[in-house]
């Protein structure tokens, strides 16, 4: 089956420690997005890519990057995670990002937790 | 800022009846509205979705009804099953981008 694959579902660093949070897609979807949420809050986008153009949010703080060597792959990267980085890390992807209602499919989310 | 909101956290049914979850929006120039279910340990998946165009769309049990002058919408589902327990979120995008905007959730428990 066509899917989201998330891994690892649970990550653990360290203060200040850079984290890679990775996302791979068997769709062949153009668009991948990177959603946080935190505890009983909505997701939030943070980037995401159509194809090989990368859009941030605004409000996306800088610790925060993304790479996406390939259609099929993503990452996340937290240069210096703070505690409160701790998080639901949600992939997500789309075949275009245009016309508004293209449903998204997401994956099953990477937990992070900052000691 | 919120631009979707969802108020209630949770909502309690009983197997049969009618579900109501509900939804609203801040920003007019939503174009298209989603709603998203989430079981645990999985990510959310697509349920019914509505263009600003239409007042209403059905698909089997799940109903989607939007009142563009109250900058709100509903989903109704009849009959509840306990299956249908998960969290539900509401999300809304734009004319020209697939960039959704999501509610926090709430959360639906069907009771057998």
């Amino acid at each position: 089956d066509a899917m989201v694959i998330q891994n690892p579902r649970y990550q653990v660093t360290q203060f200040g420690k850079p984290v890679t949070l990775s996302c791979s897609q068997t769709l062949n979807h153009n668009v991948m997005y990177w959603y946080q949420q935190k505890s009983s809050q909505a997701p939030k986008l943070l980037f995401h890519y159509y194809d090989k153009d990368f859009n941030n949010e605004a409000d996306t703080p800088d610790n925060f990057q993304s790479r996406r060597p390939n259609t099929s792959f993503c990452f996340l990267d937290i240069r210096s995670p703070g505690l409160g980085d701790a998080a639901m890390y949600l992939c997500a992807t789309s075949r275009s990002r245009t016309g508004g209602g293209e449903t998204q499919y997401f994956g099953p989310g990477t937990r992070l937790l900052v000691l | 800022d919120q631009q979707v909101k969802q108020n209630s956290p949770s909502l309690s049914v009983q197997e049969g009846r009618i579900s109501i979850l509900n939804c609203d929006y801040t920003n007019s120039m939503f174009d298209y509205f989603l709603w998203y279910k989430k079981y645990p340990a999985e990510g959310p998946t697509f349920l019914i979705s509505i263009s600003s165009i239409k007042d209403k769309n059905e698909d089997g049990r799940f109903t989607v009804f939007l009142n563009k002058s109250a900058k709100h919408l509903s989903l109704h589902i009849v009959p509840s099953q306990p299956g249908d327990s998960a969290v539900y979120f509401c999300a809304a995008t734009l004319y020209n981008n697939n960039d959704m905007r999501f509610g926090a959730g709430t959360r639906l428990t069907v009771k057998p």
